[in-house]
């Protein structure tokens, strides 16, 4: 089976601590996108790779890290820094990073972050 | 300036008519655009993409784009109570990885 996956798909963070979100794919897609979605609202750029150890920031990338070690796995860290961590984060895909028109983005289910 | 722009709505359509979503864009170097669609609590999923003015079908789907006028619309056939969902606009530059996201139009298809 295809696809993209993302785990845990809740998860609770206490203040002051850092927390993992994964994102694995297996079709050999060449770029990931991590995106943010708070409630009515659209989806954010956080961060995005094209190939493997590289990696830029997207709109929002103040609070987060991420690591692009592996062509599969595109992780994404949200630190204490992140003053307002709750929400929806997706995780997507696509083939090509290279910008053709016609290459479109694949979401994984996504991950709900709680901070309590 | 927002660049991408969508009605939030909610759109009310009664089943079996036409429903309508719009997008407009500020960027005259817009490349392809794209609709997805979220149903609440899930990831969105691609409808269909466009990139050439004009219309393009898909089933029960059609999207139209103006690049002159720089907006893009889809036009939901037959719409059944499965098509209540949000519907995102995306769109790409030039050039880009990169794809922006309008904040999405509710639609509603009452029985």
């Amino acid at each position: 089976d295809g696809g993209i996956t993302q785990s845990p798909k809740y998860l609770f963070r206490k203040e002051g601590q850092n927390v993992t979100l994964s994102c694995e794919q297996n079709l050999n897609h060449d770029a990931m996108y991590w995106y943010r979605q708070d409630p009515g609202q659209g989806l954010r750029l956080i961060y995005y790779s094209q190939i493997v150890n590289d990696f830029q920031k997207g709109d929002i990338a103040e609070g987060y890290s991420v690591s692009r070690e592996k062509k599969e796995s595109f992780p994404l860290t949200v630190t204490s820094a992140q003053k307002n961590p709750t929400a929806f984060y997706l995780c997507a895909s696509s083939i090509d990073a290279g910008g053709r028109s016609t290459d479109t983005q694949y979401f994984g289910p996504g991950t709900r972050l709680t901070v309590l | 300036q927002k660049e991408v722009e969508q009605n939030s709505g909610p759109l009310s359509v009664p089943e079996g008519a036409i429903a309508s979503l719009n997008c407009t864009y500020s960027d005259r170097g817009s490349q392809s655009f794209f609709w997805y669609r979220q149903y609440s609590g899930k990831s969105p999923e691609l409808i269909m993409f466009i990139y050439s003015n004009g219309d393009k079908e898909d089933g029960r789907f059609t999207a139209q784009l103006n690049k002159a006028s720089q907006y893009v619309s889809l036009l939901i056939r037959d719409s059944q109570p499965s098509d209540s969902a949000t519907y995102l606009c995306a769109i790409r530059y030039s050039s880009a990885s990169k794809i922006i996201f309008g904040s999405g139009t509710r639609l509603s298809i009452r029985p």
